[in-house]
Parts: structure tokens; C-alpha cells; sequence
């Protein structure tokens, strides 16, 4: 596709089940982010990967949460044992090259623990 | 610490008017300077950006005003269209931290018909 593409759009799960969430970046694009973003709030940066570089990892907000990258493709958020705190929509976004500064979003995960 | 201060945080502007929005920062290395438009259930979108060699760029009823001196830079879409109804997102970014955005907390702007 055009965009970057995630699933699934919506996720509906139990508390302490674990979850998966998909990025497919925009093709080329080596530079891939996720961010959360609670209702009515503000974009959390969560992790960062360029390229074949260590991702930054600093946004991550507990060892529950974790993310992987297959070389410059899709890319798995996954968060575990999931509490209720973690509803909110986790959006992926990708950027053509390293040090470019414009990334394009997708349209997001809506995630809610109940 | 927010690195970017985004005010205010929701405004309301009637059609026609101009809508103002402002973001400072204490960094003075960052030297990219974005806004992003943002609709509900929508992911954010590029709006506009400046680089701090210029003072202002205008692109159609969108215009972002940058002051070096003063680490201040700020939105301004001109003629408000209900259309224009949305979140608004600043953000900046330097090669030092590899290029990674620091997002403001956002402006949900409402422009009354």
C-alpha cells in the first residue's frame, strides 16, 4: 500500500493477556517509530528503529512492553500482561531515510483492556 | 521537563478568523521545526515546517512564524474554515539526537461555523 498500514485497527482484550499490534512501514522506509497516545492526550514516544542500528528504546514505559524490526519491513509491538492503564492508541510512523525529518503515521491501533 | 511548550491547549475560533498557536523550546540546537494535523481516528499528518534560517513559511492559509532570539515559533492559519477543526501537534528535532521529534502536547483547535 501507499501508507504505512497497521493491525489490527481495533483490539479489545482481557487484563494480564498478552497483545500484539503490526506496522507495516511505507516501503523504502527506513526509519520506523511507535508512539502511544492516550485519549485526548498528547504522542508518547515510545521506541525508535533506524536502519540496522540499536533502536532507542527509551520511550518504553516498562519491561512489559517490547518491539522488533525485521530489517526494514514490518515491525511487532507487543505488550504483555496488559493492565488497564494501557488503552490508548499506539501509532506507528515511518520516514524514507535516517536523519530525514518528516515521518508519515498510520492510522493506529485503539487498544482497550477491559 | 517538556522540551516544547505548546499553548493553548484547546482553542476556539469563529469561521473566517485566525487561528493562533504558539510553541516554544529551550534547545537551541534543534533546527527542524514541524506542525501536524491531527483528526479524530486519524493518524497525524505534516502540516507545515520551518528550519530556523527563514522567519516565516507560508504555504496557502497555513503560516508558521519562527523568532530565533526569543525560541519561540507558532502556527497561524489564516481565514479559519470549520474544516480546520482538529488537534494540532508542534514538534522539533536536531541531527544530534537522530533527528528524533520532541512532540509539544497539542492544541485542539474547534472553528465554529
Amino acid at each position: 500500500g501507499a501508507g504505512v498500514s497497521q493491525s489490527p485497527s481495533n483490539k479489545v482484550t482481557e487484563k494480564g493477556k498478552d497483545v500484539e499490534l503490526r506496522c507495516d512501514p511505507i516501503s523504502g522506509h527506513t526509519a520506523l517509530y511507535w508512539y502511544r497516545q492516550r485519549l485526548g492526550q498528547g504522542l508518547e514516544f515510545l521506541i525508535y528503529f533506524q536502519g540496522n542500528s540499536a533502536p532507542d528504546k527509551s520511550g518504553l514505559p516498562s519491561d512489559r512492553f517490547s518491539a522488533e524490526r525485521t530489517g526494514e519491513s514490518v515491525s511487532t509491538l507487543t505488550i504483555q500482561r496488559t493492565q488497564q492503564e494501557d488503552s490508548a492508541v499506539y501509532l506507528c510512523a515511518s520516514s524514507p531515510n535516517w536523519g530525514v525529518d518528516t515521518i508519515y503515521f498510520g492510522e493506529g491501533s485503539w487498544l482497550t483492556v477491559v | 521537563q517538556q522540551q516544547v511548550k505548546q499553548s493553548p491547549q484547546s482553542l476556539i475560533v469563529q469561521k473566517g478568523g485566525i487561528s493562533i498557536i504558539n510553541c516554544a523550546y529551550e534547545n537551541t540546537a534543534f533546527d527542524y521545526f514541524p506542525w501536524y494535523q491531527q483528526f479524530p481516528g486519524k493518524g497525524p499528518a505534516l502540516l507545515i515546517a520551518i528550519r530556523p534560517d527563514v522567519s516565516e513559511k507560508k504555504e496557502g492559509r497555513f503560516t508558521i512564524s519562527f523568532n530565533k532570539s526569543a525560541k519561540q515559533f507558532s502556527l497561524h492559519i489564516m481565514d479559519s474554515q470549520p474544516g480546520d477543526s482538529a488537534t494540532y501537534f508542534c514538534a522539533a528535532s536536531h541531527a544530534g539526537n537522530n533527528r528524533k521529534l520532541i512532540w509539544g502536547l497539542g492544541t485542539s483547535l474547534a472553528v465554529n461555523p
